[in-house]
C-alpha cells in the first residue's frame, strides 16, 4: 500500500530553536499534504494545507511565520517549526492523498499519515 | 462551522463483547467519512464511506454511513485486547480536509 515517511520521529530541542520536520510520500505523487498537530489524550487538529508548488493554507489561530511549510516536491513537504517554545511541544502528523501511484494500482482516494514527530522543547 | 462529535468518548469492555462506536457530523461540502485506529503513534486508515447504506467489513470490523442523518458507526465484534485504541471518525470535504472528531478510547479487557 501507499506509505508516507516521517522524519524525525523523536526530537528533543532547546527553546529557540527551529526544527524541521519532512514528510515523503513513497510511492506517489501527493499533491496535496496536510499537517496535524495532536496533543496528549486530544484529537488531531488540521494546521494546515500544503500544495506542491504554492503557498499552504494555514487554519485559523495557526501562525503562518512560526509554521512553515514548504512544499518543494510532488513527494516531499516540510514543517519548520522556528523558534521553538516548550508550549509547541507535541505530535505532529503529516498526510497525504494518494492521488496518482507512480508504480501503478488503484486509486482508492485514502489519506495515508506518516508516523509522527514528537517534538518536545525544553 | 464544521462539527463532529464521537460517541462514547471512552468505553471499557471484556474480550468478547460487541462495541458500536457513533460519530455525527455537521460538515460543509462533505464528500467521504474515514474512520482511523490510532495506537501509540499516527492513525492507520479503518474505513473510507462516501454511499449511504453501504456496510464495508474488515474482519470483525465494520462500519456504515447515514449521510441524510449525518453519521456513522464503527462495530467491533468478539473484541481482542489488541483492538483496545482510540478510534478517530473523520468526515472530509471537497477539499481533501479530514476534521476529526475527539476520538472514542476503547479498552478491551481479558
Amino acid at each position: 500500500g501507499a506509505v508516507v515517511s516521517q522524519h524525525p520521529s523523536w526530537v528533543i530541542c532547546k527553546s529557540g530553536t527551529s526544527v524541521k520536520i519532512e514528510c515523503r510520500s513513497l510511492d506517489f505523487q501527493a499533491t496535496t499534504m496536510f499537517w496535524y498537530r495532536q496533543f496528549p489524550k486530544q484529537s488531531l487538529m488540521l494546521m494546515a494545507t500544503s500544495n506542491e508548488g504554492s503557498k499552504a493554507t494555514y487554519e485559523q489561530g495557526v501562525e503562518k511565520d512560526k509554521f512553515l511549510i514548504n512544499h518543494a516536491s510532488l513527494t516531499l513537504s516540510t514543517l519548520t517549526v522556528t523558534s521553538a517554545h516548550p508550549e509547541d511541544s507535541s505530535f505532529y502528523i503529516c498526510s497525504a492523498t494518494q492521488r496518482k501511484k507512480l508504480t501503478g494500482g488503484e486509486n482508492t482516494g485514502e489519506l495515508f499519515f506518516g508516523e509522527g514527530s514528537r517534538l518536545t522543547v525544553l | 462551522e464544521d462539527k463532529v462529535v464521537q460517541s462514547p468518548l471512552s468505553l471499557v469492555v471484556h474480550e468478547g463483547d460487541t462495541v458500536t462506536l457513533n460519530c455525527s457530523y455537521e460538515v460543509t461540502n462533505f464528500r467521504s467519512l474515514l474512520w482511523y485506529k490510532q495506537e501509540k503513534k499516527a492513525p492507520t486508515f479503518l474505513f473510507m464511506l462516501t454511499s449511504s447504506g453501504i456496510e464495508k467489513k474488515s474482519g470483525r470490523l465494520s462500519s456504515i454511513l447515514d449521510k441524510k442523518e449525518l453519521f456513522s458507526i464503527l462495530n467491533i465484534t468478539a473484541t481482542q485486547t489488541g483492538d483496545s485504541a482510540v478510534y478517530l471518525c473523520a468526515p472530509r470535504n471537497n477539499t481533501g480536509k479530514l476534521i476529526f472528531g475527539q476520538g472514542t478510547t476503547l479498552q478491551v479487557k481479558p
